[in-house]
């Protein structure tokens, strides 16, 4: 069984839409949560993190945490091409080396 | 600072031919790591060394083996190569940043077996 899921797309949004992506992870004592944006050919770039419940937000960038749900999403505002990429949702237990990481959901942004 | 690099970025085996693929970091990171990447399956650990001198196995270390060489390098080498094991590898670092757990990954390593 998987521990960290995603939806795999691929997610069409409109060029200034909102981008919402979902992951769920079945580890109860996960402690921190990552974005990670992947282009295609090329190497994962953590965009977000967030460690506690709530909204975090950095730019066009919003990443939510419910951990009763065990639930993180990613919310992209005004999304532009330039955000077409695979986003990979990455999970980490406290006092752990290993994270976790979902196969990802590919966006695509249609100009 | 060049951040995380690995060589080869291309490489071609046959089966059961053996090779080693080599990482260094320059950002004076403890942690290091190894991942595949396989379509549709995400990023799988093979290994990962906490700090220098020691190194754990992670989600898929059959058929790999991994050495720390120091704080800067930490190579992985397949002793026999098999088709299951084409796929692109990742090295990544941990240890600063952003987030103390946030990883820098190196270019990739694309590895086809035949």
């Amino acid at each position: 069984q998987k521990e960290v899921e995603q939806n795999s797309g691929p997610l069409s949004v409109p060029e200034g839409a909102i981008a919402s992506l979902n992951c769920t992870y079945s580890d109860q004592g996960s402690q921190s949560f990552f974005w990670y944006r992947q282009y295609s050919g090329k190497s994962p770039e953590l965009i977000m993190f967030i460690y506690s419940n709530g909204d975090k937000e950095d730019g066009r960038f919003t990443a939510q945490l419910n951990k009763a749900s065990q639930y993180v999403s990613l919310l992209i505002r005004d999304s532009q091409p330039s955000d077409s990429a695979t986003y990979l949702c990455a999970v980490k237990s406290t006092g752990g080396f290993k994270t976790i990481f979902g196969a990802g959901t590919r966006l695509f942004v249609k100009a | 600072n060049a951040g995380v690099t690995q060589t080869p970025k291309f490489q071609v085996l046959k089966t059961g031919q053996s090779m080693t693929l080599q990482c260094a970091q320059d950002m004076n990171h403890n942690s290091m790591y190894w991942y595949r990447q396989d379509p549709g399956m995400g990023l799988r650990l093979i290994y990962y060394s906490a700090s220098e001198g020691t190194t754990d196995k992670g989600e898929v270390p059959n058929g790999y083996n991994v050495s720390r060489l120091n704080k800067r390098e930490f190579s992985l080498r397949l002793e026999s190569a098999a088709p299951s094991q084409t796929s692109v590898y990742f090295c990544a670092s941990s240890g600063g940043g952003r987030s103390y757990n946030e990883q820098f990954f190196g270019p990739g390593t694309r590895l086809t077996v035949l």
